[in-house]
């Protein structure tokens, strides 16, 4: 089963819109920690956020902040005031601290998003 | 900050014949290390990751191997390549013992086998 899933394979939005990226992620460890990350088309990979599994306030970074829903176990991204520069794949990821933390982190298949001016 | 170094940026290559993919950290002292493949428009596939010297794990039997002589470097390797060798290929690190630590990546190597 997969742990991680992004059912927005593509998305489009109108510049300086709000965009909601969704992520829904399957775990049994109570401990666990949220990553997103950016690929614009040069293939690099940006790391946007992070949220803990016992953090009490959902994670905020400049124009990205993360509604986390445990009880849904759901991590969804959300984008204030859309940029041009925001147009790339978006990608949702989690590490299960029980295995020590060294094992890196599980990626959902992405969304690409595209924002159009 | 860590800095992942990662050459070459593309390579093609023939079926059958050998690879080697070479990755330096710099940074940062005894990093968890990584090799990453995305295949064209999907996710990221964990390959191997290393704690330590010498020490590789490998999550995917396949026709590739990994090796870390020392602290900061890591190379992935193939005797024959195949065609479904071909993809994106990402070197990353993190702290150890650092649970909320992100992965940092390298601009990564996209391989093309022929």
């Amino acid at each position: 089963a997969q742990k991680i899933t992004q059912t927005q394979p593509g998305m489009f939005v109108q510049e300086k819109e709000a965009v909601t990226l969704d992520c829904t992620y399957d775990t049994s460890d109570p401990s666990y920690g949220l990553f997103w990350y950016k690929q614009p088309s040069s293939g690099e990979m940006i790391f946007l956020i992070y949220q803990g599994s016992y953090d009490q306030q959902n994670a905020t970074e400049g124009r990205y902040s993360l509604n986390f829903q445990k009880a849904r176990k759901s991590a969804n991204l959300v984008i204030s005031a859309s940029q041009l520069g925001d147009s790339a794949m978006y990608f949702c990821a989690m590490r299960e601290f029980s295995g020590g933390g060294a094992d890196g982190l599980t990626f959902g298949k992405g969304t690409h998003l595209i924002i159009q001016p | 900050s860590q800095t992942i170094h990662q050459w070459p940026a593309t390579l093609v290559q023939p079926v059958g014949s050998p690879l080697s993919l070479e990755c330096t950290v710099e940074g940062t002292s005894n990093p968890n290390l990584y090799w990453y493949r995305q295949a064209a428009g999907r996710g990221l596939q964990l390959l191997f990751y290393s704690v330590g010297i010498g020490q590789i794990s490998s999550e995917v039997p396949q026709n590739l191997s990994a090796s870390r002589p020392q602290d900061r470097q890591f190379i992935l390797s193939s005797k024959k390549l195949l065609l479904s060798d071909s993809g994106f290929y990402l070197c990353a690190s993190n702290r150890a013992s650092s649970y909320n630590s992100p992965l940092h990546f390298g601009n990564g190597t996209r391989l093309t086998v022929t």
